[in-house]
């Protein structure tokens, strides 16, 4: 089945630091979609950006991060860290096929606490 | 945006207990999940559906059944509870496949002694 990684559980850094959130994927499917969802301190997880398109970067709310089905990878990225950063953020995969709906596999997930 | 109510917010049971936990989506969705937040596991797909009387397997099924009464209601149970199942459930629903997003509700703690 399918299956998603996330390298780093905790992820500690300093705010204006550049961050980035590793995910690698597996899946038969050779028309993925890949999602970062983020979930804030007793909040419900909530999509931050996503894409399904190779080598084409997608940005939103500062965060960007491309696809690249050559490494199965999908890493979030962003320039400068901010303190309202910190959160829970779960890298996930979903492919179309038998009325899956978006049947999504998480990540194990990557918490990120951006201090001053 | 997408309105998933879950219910109850927290609760409590005794192993060997009986728990069924509600969520209710007021957007005409026709996909429904059920997941399970745990530290270090992320959160896993229990059962989902694609429509009203509809039910399919996910990851994580056993010890678990689900039933979708409607479009709007998808119900998780719990018929003997046992303390592995304390966990944070996630009740969701999307529009369509693929690509689209996922609406979460706000959680049911579920503590099972």
């Amino acid at each position: 089945g399918d299956s998603v990684t996330q390298t780093e559980g905790l992820v500690t850094l300093t705010e204006g630091l550049p961050v980035m959130l590793n995910c690698t994927y597996q899946t038969i499917y050779s028309n993925p979609f890949l999602f970062w969802y983020v979930q804030h301190l007793n909040e419900s997880p909530r999509l931050l950006l996503k894409s399904f398109t190779d080598n084409k970067r997608t940005e939103h709310q500062g965060f960007h991060a491309t696809l690249h089905k050559s490494s199965s990878s999908f890493h979030l990225q962003k320039s400068s860290a901010q303190l309202s950063d910190s959160a829970l953020y779960y890298c996930a995969l979903s492919d179309r096929h038998n009325n899956a709906g978006a049947k999504l596999t998480f990540g194990g997930g990557t918490r990120l606490t951006v201090r001053p | 945006e997408a309105a998933v109510t879950q219910s109850p917010r927290n609760k409590v049971t005794v192993t060997g207990g009986n728990v069924t936990l509600s969520c209710r989506q007021t957007n005409s969705h026709n996909y429904m999940y059920w997941y399970r937040q745990d530290t270090g596991h992320g959160l896993r797909l229990i059962h989902y559906s694609y429509g009203a009387g509809n039910l399919q397997i996910g990851d994580v099924p056993d010890g678990y059944k689900a039933t979708r009464t409607t479009q709007e209601d998808f119900f998780l149970l719990l018929e003997l509870a046992s303390p592995s199942q304390t966990s944070l459930y996630f009740c969701a629903s999307s529009d369509r496949e693929g690509d689209t997003e996922v609406f979460f509700g706000k959680g049911t703690r579920l503590t099972v002694v």
